[in-house]
């Protein structure tokens, strides 16, 4: 399983665009690459999920470099309401095997 | 749509004490997951199962805890005797078959059943 690794924490004022980056050194040929995030006293949400280059959705967007080592969610003009914690997670959706494991996180906050 | 639906949402036990939570998936999710999530860590997969065959139970304490899903539907987590370190949220998700995956890679998960351990 490829590893993650993502900041402990970051602070963003509102309004303001905000990049979390996730490294996956050793991201397999088949893995792809989704985010979660979770409110407190609430299971973890599916925000988006991507293979390589851009994906866009309605909430955020994930780049994704030619290499695939590591991946970088963008959520535009966060609210307070974006405070939560953001997972990174590598896994091969072509395997029915293969778990997906979460790390600890990146713990945003959104200050006014 | 309705969601993945756990019970008890709190339960409050002494050691050595057991428990048991309840887990119905996402009608049609053949996929069928149990995390736990102890207070500031990511969650940690337990066991992860198809219809009612289990795929992944590597870090699944098997002295004290034990899980099933009876006709591919329903699933129980039970852990007897309960220990101070379970205290945690135990966290049920359902996913379509994995085939289908490729298109969203989403998991649905309930709001979880908070355990103490006093």
């Amino acid at each position: 399983l490829a590893k993650t690794t993502q900041p402990i924490s970051m602070d963003s004022y509102e309004g303001q665009e905000v990049n979390i980056t996730c490294s996956h050194n050793n991201i397999a040929t088949n893995d792809y690459i989704t985010w979660y995030q979770q409110f407190p006293s609430q299971g973890p949400r599916f925000i988006i999920q991507g293979y390589k280059t851009k994906v866009t959705n309605e909430v955020a967007s994930l780049f994704i470099p030619a290499d695939r080592k590591s991946s970088t969610l963008s959520l535009p003009r966060v609210s307070l309401s974006d405070t939560a914690v953001y997972y990174c997670l590598v896994g091969d959706m072509s395997a029915g095997n293969t778990p997906l494991v979460f790390g600890k996180g990146t713990r945003l906050s959104v200050i006014a | 749509e309705a969601g993945v639906a756990q019970s008890p949402r709190y339960k409050i036990i002494e050691k050595r004490q057991s428990v048991a939570f309840w887990c119905n998936p996402i009608s049609g999710h053949a996929t069928l997951y149990w995390y736990q999530q102890i207070l500031g860590q990511g969650p940690k997969l337990l066991i992860q199962f198809q219809n009612n065959g289990v795929v992944d139970d590597s870090q699944l304490p098997k002295d004290r805890f034990s899980a099933e899903r009876l006709k591919g539907v329903d699933s129980t987590l039970k852990i007897q005797p309960a220990k101070l370190e379970d205290s945690a949220v135990y966290l049920c998700a359902s996913s379509l078959e994995w085939a289908s995956l490729s298109e969203t890679g989403e998991l649905f998960f309930g709001e979880g059943s908070r355990l103490t351990v006093l």
